[in-house]
């Protein structure tokens, strides 16, 4: 089955620099990648996703790039600010009616 | 995005009693609905597959005698926790098929 990695499990970074994950995935089958932003508390946000047919996506201070040959993808937060402080998760799946597997999580703290 | 409730938000019950957590998918038909959970500062596992109209299927490790799924209508899907254990404290969150990237709000379950 599917097995994701996620890298780095912390990450601090100074208010105005940018942030990257990165994750790797397993099964080539895989076509959907999507990034979650999960507070204290609360159940994951979807903040941005990508499918396989894509290598690269952007949502304002947020992009997600793909490489598929070499099976990882990495989230890119620009401008970081105090407020994308969070846990957050990486996800692989076949898109439709399979169930995502997650990273392990990277706590992101911005410091202000 | 998918509309996806949870209730309760949170429960505090006492060892040995049953707790039971409703799924509502508020703005379309799921067939199948997804139950993961997530232990404190881990990340989100599949614990089982609810399927409208026939039994739940259960990932490797968890007990389908002790985690109750029925999945009575597209709608909305419950699991319950029967002879609940400390062990068993975590934050359980429902996600619906096809719309699999999102996700109710969870529910925090602590057992005493």
């Amino acid at each position: 089955g599917e097995n994701v990695e996620q890298h780095p499990s912390t990450l601090s970074v100074q208010e105005g620099d940018s942030a990257v994950i990165k994750c790797t995935y397993s099964d080539s089958a895989s076509n959907y990648f999507p990034w979650y932003k999960q507070e204290l508390g609360k159940g994951p946000q979807l903040i941005i996703d990508i499918r396989s047919n894509v290598g690269e996506k952007k949502d304002q201070r947020i992009a997600v790039t793909l490489n598929k040959t070499a099976k990882h993808f990495s989230l890119h937060i620009t401008e970081t600010q105090p407020e994308d402080s969070a846990v957050y998760f990486c996800a692989a799946s076949w898109e439709g009616n399979t169930p995502l597997v997650f990273g392990k999580g990277t706590r992101l703290s911005v410091i202000a | 995005g998918a509309v996806v409730s949870q209730h309760p938000s949170w429960v505090i019950c006492k060892s040995g009693t049953s707790v039971k957590i409703e799924c509502r998918s508020l703005d379309f038909q799921a067939t199948t609905m997804f139950w993961y959970r997530q232990f404190p500062k881990q990340s989100l596992m599949l614990m089982a597959t609810s399927n409208e109209g026939s039994k739940a299927t259960y990932e490797q490790g968890v007990e389908k005698d002790k985690f109750l799924i029925n999945h009575a209508s597209l709608t909305l899907s419950t699991l319950t926790v029967t002879s609940a254990h400390p062990e068993d404290s975590s934050f359980y969150i429902c996600s619906p098929a096809p719309n699999t990237q999102y996700f109710g709000p969870g529910t925090r379950l602590t057992v005493l």
